[in-house]
């Protein structure tokens, strides 16, 4: 266990579903991220919060709703996706904003297919 | 602007023998560079660090790390490879500046194969 939670482990959704993935640290980290791995592509960032605000938003489709409410929850909110949306959804966290930089820990993953 | 470099897809080594897999990076100012491990279905998993101080770094499972600043590379290594070391390694770079936009930038990742 990293630290990082991620949930659920695994999602089954169809086109017109929508869900929610979920991560949580309590490492009183104040950085957190959404990324996205797709086979054989490289890691894609796709969120970027510090502090509760969103600071960078890669060009991500509309389908995909981040929300983070405190710094602890991180949430990605999936609706209408496409079966190409199908990877595994990686949270992560980092101490940042004192100007100390250490790497990022990982959760485990959600692992998302799209029928 | 911030990249990284791992130039090879797969490395393949038999069990015992030393492996070594490559990063180059590129950054202003002092880097701080990463290494990784991924298990199929699981998220990163941290190796190792270089911030400063000593170029050879040592960390999780017997791994180590050579920071080379003429070369701009961190090359990770293993005296001895187990079939357990087979996964996705990851190198990452980040400037030494604050702030989460600051963020750690990802090589494309090596998959090392271990063979009994």
């Amino acid at each position: 266990e990293t630290g990082v939670t991620q949930t659920p482990r695994h999602l089954v959704m169809g086109m017109t579903n929508k869900k929610s993935l979920k991560c949580e640290q309590h490492l009183g980290h104040n950085a957190m991220y959404w990324y996205k791995q797709s086979a054989k592509k490289p890691l894609e960032l796709m969120f970027v919060y510090s502090l509760e605000e969103r600071v960078e938003n890669n060009s991500v489709p509309s389908r995909f709703s981040p929300e983070c409410p405190n710094s602890s929850h991180l949430f990605l909110h999936l609706h209408t996706l496409q079966p190409e949306d199908s990877a595994l959804y990686l949270c992560a966290s980092s101490q940042d904003s004192t100007g100390r930089n250490y790497g990022y820990t990982f959760g485990s993953g959600t692992r998302l297919t799209v029928v | 602007a911030q990249s990284v470099a791992q130039p090879e897809d797969q490395v393949n080594v038999a069990e015992g023998n030393p492996l070594t897999v490559k990063c180059t990076y590129s950054v202003s100012g002092n880097p701080y560079l990463f290494w990784y491990v991924q298990y199929p279905n699981r998220g990163l998993q941290f190796l190792l660090k270089y911030i400063t101080g000593d170029n050879l770094v040592k960390g999780s499972y017997g791994f180590e790390a050579e920071f080379n600043k003429s070369q701009t590379s961190f090359h990770l290594k293993k005296p001895s490879a187990l079939v357990s070391d087979s996964a996705l390694y990851f190198c990452a770079v980040r400037g030494p500046y604050g702030g989460a936009t600051n963020k750690l930038i990802f090589g494309t990742g090596t998959l090392l194969a271990v063979q009994p």
